[in-house]
């Protein structure tokens, strides 16, 4: 059984760029929560899909955004990109609320993206 | 508003017992978890805690007491691979029924030999 899986694990842009991440989330889960975690910080929530829309939403401005699909999987598009957008990017999957065990967060390993 | 706190770095020998506070102030609150994360790699749950009390799990013990917004890591018996940051995170439930995790900004600990 496949965990969470991202890609790619590693990604180098310049400012101004636009860059997609994908996510496919653990089998058995359909909500999807993106996170961007600056070196030394904690992680920070951007947003969550569940049911093919996005359901919460952190302090980001809108030059992020994000799609979840059919079957589950999920894309985080960050436009017009900064340096201060250089971070780690993780995904965490985890069953609709009323299935499956509360604590139930996995996460994807995570894509580094380093803007230049 | 929303406020999670640790300590930032802490230091503990092999073999030792460490304790790591977190405090919060949160609104809609439905549980706490730990959670271990090395550098580089994702978060690793640890553990979850939704009443108040003790929850142990091997070498790892964590503590909830909601009338004070308190909680703590116990981690026995040290070993180096503990080296690593500790994520205090608090699930939240909004009106709509959605949660969403509040983390603190981890606590680094170093064990030294």
């Amino acid at each position: 059984d496949a965990g969470v899986t991202q890609s790619p694990t590693h990604l180098i842009k310049t400012r101004g760029q636009q860059v997609t991440l994908r996510c496919s989330p653990k089998s058995g889960h359909d909500t999807v929560s993106w996170y961007q975690q600056a070196l030394g910080q904690g992680p920070q929530f951007i947003f969550q899909y569940y049911e093919e829309e996005e359901r919460q939403r952190g302090n980001f401005p809108d030059r992020f955004s994000g799609h979840q699909f059919p079957n589950y999987s999920s894309e985080l598009n960050v436009n017009a990109l900064l340096l201060g957008d250089s971070a780690l990017y993780l995904c965490a999957s985890s069953p609709s609320i009323g299935t499956g065990k509360p604590y139930e967060q996995y996460f994807g390993p995570g894509t580094r993206l380093t803007v230049t | 508003g929303q406020n999670i706190d640790q300590p930032t770095e802490m230091t503990a020998t092999e073999g030792a017992i460490v304790q790591i506070n977190c405090t919060y102030q949160t609104s809609g609150f439905n549980g706490l978890f730990w959670y271990q994360q090395h550098a580089g790699e994702a978060p690793t749950f640890l553990s979850y805690n939704v009443l108040d009390g003790l929850e142990e799990k091997g070498r790892f013990s964590s503590f909830l007491s909601r009338s004070k917004g308190y909680s703590y890591l116990l981690l026995k018996e040290l070993q180096m691979k503990d080296s690593a940051s500790y994520l205090c995170a608090v699930r939240v439930l909004n009106a709509g029924n959605n949660r969403k995790l509040i983390w603190g900004l981890g606590t680094s600990l170093a064990v030294n030999p």
